[in-house]
């Protein structure tokens, strides 16, 4: 079955650039897509189908994929975006959504 | 303005039933498939069940198959997960989502969650 691996933790200075990896065996064949969560909030839509930002997100936020690993990428960093960031694929051999692990965002 | 909103988690025992509701409201509910997720404390998400807009199709992770059953009631605008024979690892806030399509498709809206406790 599909799993999908990310890095529990990733901390990065304010105005850096963060790179979270979500990776699985030729995910680049498959449309990822991404959630930010804040504590004790519901998740949001970050990024669909590999790298389309839902309006209302921020251009500094975006994805790619391809090969085995999908990258959400977020510059100028904030302390806003401390949360937990999670990936997700639909694996249509199975039938099922996927989530990763999650990571989570420490800014310093 | 879309809005998801769970309801009917509480603490029950282990074996027990319980049902749970999502009202939907800011979109025409029967176009749009939907979604179960579950957040087990300091946990990660966890998919538990989707439903095509139309009823026909429906999808369950390992986990709950044969012990929880989504539904839906287009007329009431309405998502159901009626859980049956539940164990303490099924403890977790569930969330409802909408998804972006009728059948499969990432989930754009969520809500805000109910929690579900089991004990013995």
């Amino acid at each position: 079955s599909y799993v999908l691996t990310q890095p529990p933790s990733v901390s990065v200075a304010p105005g850096k650039t963060a790179r979270i990896s979500c990776k699985e065996d030729n995910i680049g064949d498959k449309g990822v897509h991404w959630y930010q969560q804040k504590p004790g909030q519901a998740p949001i839509l970050l990024i669909s189908y590999d790298s389309d930002r839902p309006s209302g997100i921020p251009d500094r936020i975006s994805g790619s994929n391809s090969g085995n690993t999908a990258t959400l990428t977020i510059s100028r960093v904030e302390a806003g975006d401390e949360a937990d960031y999670y990936c997700q694929v639909w694996d249509s051999t199975t039938d099922h959504w996927v989530f990763g692990g999650g990571t989570k965002l420490t800014v310093l | 303005e879309v809005q998801v909103l769970e309801s009917g988690g509480r603490l029950v025992q282990t074996g027990g039933s319980l049902r749970l509701s999502c009202a939907a409201s800011g979109f025409t509910f029967s176009n749009f498939a939907m979604n179960w997720v579950r957040q087990a404390p300091g946990k990660g998400l966890e998919w538990v069940a989707s439903i095509s807009g139309t009823d026909v199709n429906t999808y369950y992770a390992d986990s709950v198959e044969g012990r929880f059953t989504i539904s839906r009631d287009n007329s009431k605008n309405t998502l159901y997960l009626q859980m049956d024979s539940l164990r303490t690892e099924d403890t977790a806030v569930y969330f409802c989502a909408k998804s972006r399509r009728m059948d499969v498709s990432l989930f754009d809206y969520w809500g805000q969650g109910t929690l579900v406790t089991v004990s013995s």
